[in-house]
């Protein structure tokens, strides 16, 4: 079966620090991955995906490459800011067609001024 | 509405009692889904609809969860007689269409069930 494994938490980095939040998945075929974030008192926001192996998907200064012979999607970011503070999420979804959204345990991150 | 709406926000309930939470889609979305995050643990899928048609309920655990989307808008996820283990925060979101890639997510429903 599909499964996510990603960094447990609770992550606490300094400002402009460097951010990696690691994730690995088990998957048949040729998943799509995403990372969600949830801010504190929202839902669940899609950040970022890839739809293929060596795919980067990017968004707000995050970056993610698909890496099929790792099998990984590692978080990235150059320098946090306190508004990063969330949740964080490594999702996959295994194949065409498919709608069911397979997630990882989640990984807090405090950024502190 | 501008986001998808999950009503109540914070429910507790007595063990035994049902339950039933709600979730309103954004407007003309056509799937929904249901899922279910316990505390400390990624959300786990439970069903999913397309327009009014439950397409798929195989992650509901067992028959004490049902859910319906009669007019294929607004949802209910019904749990009959509760128990402790079914506390959690549950989570609706919809897609325009069943690329779940696009779907959006509401707030969710955070269920204590003492």
């Amino acid at each position: 079966g599909n499964s996510v494994t990603q960094m447990e938490g609770p992550v606490t980095l300094s400002e402009e620090a460097f951010l990696t939040i690691n994730c690995t998945y088990t998957a048949t075929g040729y998943p799509s991955l995403f990372w969600y974030v949830q801010y504190p008192g929202e839902g669940l926001q899609l950040l970022l995906k890839a739809t293929k192996a060596d795919d980067k998907g990017s968004n707000k200064g995050f970056e993610a490459t698909y890496r099929k012979e790792t099998t990984s999607f590692h978080l990235e970011k150059g320098s946090v800011q306190v508004s990063d503070s969330a949740v964080y999420f490594c999702a996959l979804l295994s194949g065409a067609g498919s709608y069911q959204l397979t997630f990882g345990k989640g990984t807090k991150l405090s950024v502190i001024p | 509405g501008a986001g998808v709406s999950q009503s109540p926000r914070y429910k507790v309930t007595k063990r035994g009692q049902d339950v039933a939470l709600r979730c309103d889609p954004i407007s003309g979305h056509v799937s929904l889904y249901w899922y279910r995050q316990a505390l400390g643990q990624g959300p786990e899928f439970l069903t999913y609809f397309n327009y009014e048609a439950q397409q798929d309920k195989s992650g509901l655990p067992n028959d004490r969860f049902s859910a319906e989307r009669p007019e294929g808008s607004i949802s209910t996820l019904t749990i009959q007689r509760t128990e402790q283990r079914d506390s959690a925060m549950y989570r609706c979101a919809s897609s325009s269409g069943t690329g779940v890639t696009e779907a959006f997510f509401g707030q969710g429903t955070r269920l204590t069930v003492v």
